[in-house]
């Protein structure tokens, strides 16, 4: 069975600063994909970046870097010089092979942002 | 710009009604996804389908059921809704293969209250 597992629920920074959310997942299957999603209050899920598990570079999307650790099993987001609009609920996710020819996205609980001015 | 819309955005119903949730998207995607989320909290898979009249159940038990009679159509009903069904409620499609960078598009979301 697939498992993310998001250990901060909550997470302080300072405006302009960096902070790392962490994220750490099991799965059997040796081909998966690990997803970042930023959600705001308001409810929708927004895609932040995306590492193939055979991707041999770190992935990096403007502000956003993955922390791609795959002997570990973790794959942690580093959001550089934080602003106060990146303060959401963030959400690590991994599709991963579930059985039956299926492939299926399962979260994590998610990290709660906030930013500082 | 959303390719994959939900209607309504926010609901409040009395127990025992029927409600349906709507999600339709233009890309023309087989594979389809509902997920609930409780408030602050992770989202979980309730139903999936992969095309035209293939619906699943999720890892999360629902008493909610889906249909999939159009490609561009996934519609979620309760029958008769009561509290406990307060919740978030997320339709997602899939894009072809695997590997892609942004393989999932979500809706905004439907927030029911049940009261």
């Amino acid at each position: 069975a697939q498992k993310i597992t998001q250990t901060q629920p909550g997470m302080f920074v300072q405006e302009k600063e960096a902070v790392t959310l962490d994220c750490t997942y099991d799965t059997s299957d040796p081909s998966y994909g690990l997803f970042w999603y930023k959600q705001p209050s308001s409810g929708e899920m927004i895609f932040l970046i995306y590492q193939g598990s055979y991707d041999q570079q770190n992935a990096t999307e403007g502000r956003y870097s993955l922390n791609f650790q795959k002997a570990r099993k973790s794959a942690n987001l580093v959001i550089s010089a934080s602003q106060l609009g990146d303060s959401a609920m963030y959400f690590c996710a991994m599709r991963a092979y579930s059985g039956a020819g299926s492939y299926q996205l399962t979260f994590g609980k998610g990290t709660k942002l906030s930013v500082i001015p | 710009e959303a390719d994959i819309y939900q209607t309504p955005r926010y609901l409040v119903i009395g127990t025992g009604k029927k409600i349906t949730l709507e999600c339709s998207q233009t890309m023309g995607h087989d594979k389809m996804y509902w997920y609930q989320q409780d408030p602050g909290m992770e989202l979980h898979l309730i139903h999936y389908s992969y095309g035209v009249n293939s619906t699943e159940k999720g890892d999360l038990s629902s008493e909610s059921t889906v249909s999939r009679i159009r490609t561009e159509h996934f519609p979620l009903t309760l029958e008769s809704a009561r509290p406990s069904h307060t919740s978030q409620y997320l339709c997602a499609s899939k894009s072809p293969g695997q590997g892609a960078r942004n393989d999932y598009t979500f809706g905004s979301g439907t927030r029911l209250t049940v009261v």
